[in-house]
């Protein structure tokens, strides 16, 4: 069975900063990985996903990932945070045909100072 | 396009009631999944749906919710009889289907067991 870790439930940073929230996974077989984010209220919203194409993948708003297989890490990455980017992420796993069924982390909260 | 829609988006009820969900999906998304999100944790699925059949029920604890899909479109997830744990937000989700299907998500249900 497959199974995210997410480091850090609370992530803050000064606007302008470099934001890193991080995600290792656990997979016995190559995995489809997500980070989505979710705004209070809302539903989630797909940030962007690997599926083992190039292993670093650009998301929606500035955002990236890079899949490292040898530290089974997707850590996501933006180099200069807005305050707009205040909500909290989730970083998601899936295997196999059932590419549909994920596995999500228990989400990191980033705030944002001005 | 319009997305994922869910009602109510609260409800309050005392424990031992029923309560039912709805989930309209996005137009020709054959495959429907009912996520459970308990504050502070990442989204669990509770059932899958691909059209009208279920493709992947193993953690809805079926002895008090049921969920249905009778026209391979709408869905429904009902407990009964609910308890004091089952407050969460409840999420329902989409996609149009593949390996590396995109999952487009409601805005839930917060559901609140007194």
């Amino acid at each position: 069975a497959q199974s995210v870790t997410q480091l850090g439930s609370h992530v803050s940073v000064s606007e302008g900063a470099l934001v890193l929230l991080r995600c290792n996974y656990s997979s016995s077989v190559p995995p489809y990985l997500f980070w989505y984010v979710q705004y209070p209220n809302q539903g989630l919203q797909l940030l962007l996903k690997y599926t083992s194409a190039a292993t670093l993948v650009k998301g929606i708003n500035g955002f990236e990932a890079e899949f490292k297989k040898s530290e089974t890490s997707f850590h996501l990455t933006k180099p200069s945070a807005h305050m707009s980017d205040a909500a909290e992420y989730f970083c998601a796993v899936s295997v196999g045909t059932n590419a549909g069924k994920s596995t999500f982390g228990d989400g990191t909260t980033l705030t944002v100072k001005p | 396009e319009a997305g994922v829609a869910q009602s109510p988006r609260y409800k309050i009820i005392e424990k031992r009631q029923s309560v039912a969900f709805w989930c309209n999906p996005i137009s020709g998304h054959a495959t429907l999944y009912w996520y459970q999100q308990i504050l502070g944790q990442g989204p669990k699925l509770l059932i899958q749906f691909q059209n009208n059949g279920v493709v992947d029920d193993s953690q809805l604890p079926k002895d008090r919710f049921s969920a249905e899909r009778l026209k391979g479109v709408d869905s429904t997830l009902k407990i009964q009889p609910a308890k004091l744990e089952d407050s969460a937000v409840y999420l329902c989700a989409s996609s149009f289907g593949g390996l590396s299907n995109e999952q487009f998500f409601g805005p839930g249900t917060r559901l609140t067991v007194l």
